[in-house]
């Protein structure tokens, strides 16, 4: 079973239209979340983190969690043809240091 | 403000190479990490480190070795190289407040033939 799972898609949403991303993790006690996002032929840059259940808002972006369900997801509202990149989730073990990363799920804003 | 910088950008190895890949941050992060891509997949933690004179081994550390001798720098050392190793290959850097990787590097792309 993987670490974290998240739909490779791709996904496709209209300009202004709201996307939403979501991804699953399997250890239960995992306390850190990330979402990054990732250009093609880029590097990743963080863009969202989340450590308690519920929703975090930071611009047009929302981090949601839910640790019973073991799910988190990312929202973006009012999504530009700039959002269009390759979205990775992180959690970050308990136990030490080590980020299990799902492997993405790309994301196309088509004007 | 460099962030972090990796080199080189681009290389070419021959099955059985050795070599080392630079990274070095300007930050004054405690932790860095060397993470490969593969096409179409997510990172891999390959080693990780706290701080100075201290690392670990992170998801696929075979093939492998690193060390920190200073803050700023963490190399990343291919022995033997095979044509698994062929991938995309990203330093990362962070503060001791946040623990995660929050400035990553721009990548090495290597291919061994």
């Amino acid at each position: 079973q993987k670490e974290v799972e998240q739909n490779s898609g791709p996904l496709s949403v209209p300009e202004g239209a709201i996307a939403s991303l979501n991804c699953t993790y399997s250890d239960r006690v995992s306390q850190s979340f990330f979402w990054y996002r990732q250009y093609s032929g880029k590097s990743p840059e963080l863009i969202m983190s989340i450590y308690s259940n519920g929703d975090k808002e930071d611009g047009r972006f929302t981090a949601q969690l839910n640790k019973a369900s073991q799910y988190v997801s990312l929202l973006i509202r009012d999504s530009q043809p700039s959002d269009s990149a390759t979205y990775l989730c992180a959690v970050k073990s308990y136990t030490g240091n080590q980020f299990y990363f799902g492997t993405g799920t790309s994301l196309t804003v088509i004007p | 403000n460099a962030g972090v910088t990796q080199t080189p950008k681009f290389r070419i190895l021959k099955i059985g190479q050795s070599m080392t890949l630079q990274c070095a941050q300007d930050m004054n992060h405690n932790y860095m990490y060397w993470y490969r891509q593969d096409p179409g997949m997510g990172l891999k933690l390959i080693y990780y480190s706290v701080g100075a004179g201290i690392t670990d081994k992170g998801e696929v550390p075979n093939g492998y070795n690193v060390s920190r001798s200073t803050t700023e720098d963490f190399p990343l050392r291919l022995e033997l190289a095979a044509p698994s190793q062929t991938s995309v290959y990203f330093c990362a850097s962070g503060d001791s407040y946040s623990n995660q990787p929050q400035h990553f590097g721009d990548g090495t792309r290597l291919s061994i033939l």
